[in-house]
């Protein structure tokens, strides 16, 4: 069984700065994909950012960045230059490569606050 | 409209009553998942759908039952509701093969007192 621990229950970070949400995951899968989901207030849960483990290359969407380590089994986000509208539960997932057909296995969360 | 829908969004039930939380979605999506989130927990997957009429457990399946006869809609049911059956509900779906994103309901809030 997988399993995804995010250590950092809440982070509280000034309006432009940069922040880093930390995740890690224990597998004996050789390929996945990993997530970063976003929930904001709305309880909407939105995709941020995916991850192929075949892909050493980290995944960049906008101020949004990885830093994958497959080796420490690590999978942290980067959000720069935060906004207010970065506020929300952050999730990191990790699914095995058989179409997504066993779902999502998800940390507890990050709750991420950005302060004006 | 197109996506994945819900209902209700919110709903309070009694212990021991039966209760149905309703998904659909317009997709034709094969995947389709059921989650709760709890504080300290995370989401959790409940059961999922490869297709029509197939089913499996997820890490949570006690005390909950669904079915998929059509490809669009994948009710679940508490049987017998319990407190601990309080929270939030998510529906997913996603395309069968390699593109494993899912998108996710609005959720439903259950609260059984």
């Amino acid at each position: 069984a997988q399993t995804v621990t995010q250590s950092q229950p809440e982070m509280s970070v000034q309006e432009a700065e940069t922040v880093t949400l930390s995740c890690t995951y224990d597998t004996s899968e050789n390929n996945y994909y990993l997530f970063w989901y976003k929930q904001p207030p709305s309880r909407q849960m939105i995709l941020v950012i995916r991850q192929e483990a075949y892909k050493q290359q980290n995944a960049t969407e906008n101020r949004f960045s990885v830093n994958f380590q497959k080796a420490a089994k690590s999978f942290s986000l980067k959000i720069s230059d935060s906004q207010l509208g970065d506020t929300a539960m952050y999730f990191c997932a990790f699914t095995p490569p058989r179409g997504g057909a066993d779902g999502l296995t998800f940390g507890k969360g990050t709750h991420l606050i950005i302060q004006p | 409209d197109a996506g994945i829908t819900q209902s209700p969004r919110y709903k309070i039930t009694e212990t021991g009553r039966q209760v149905t939380l309703m998904c659909h979605q317009t997709w034709s999506h094969s995947y389709m998942f059921w989650y709760r989130q709890d504080l300290g927990h995370g989401l959790r997957l409940i059961y999922y759908s490869a297709a029509a009429d197939i089913t499996d457990k997820g890490e949570v399946p006690d005390g909950y039952v669904v079915s998929r006869s059509k490809t669009e809609n994948f009710p679940l049911t508490l049987e017998s509701a319990t407190r601990s059956q309080t929270s939030v509900y998510f529906c997913a779906s996603s395309l069968a093969g390699e593109n494993t994103e899912a998108f996710f309901g609005q959720g439903t809030r259950l609260t059984v007192v």
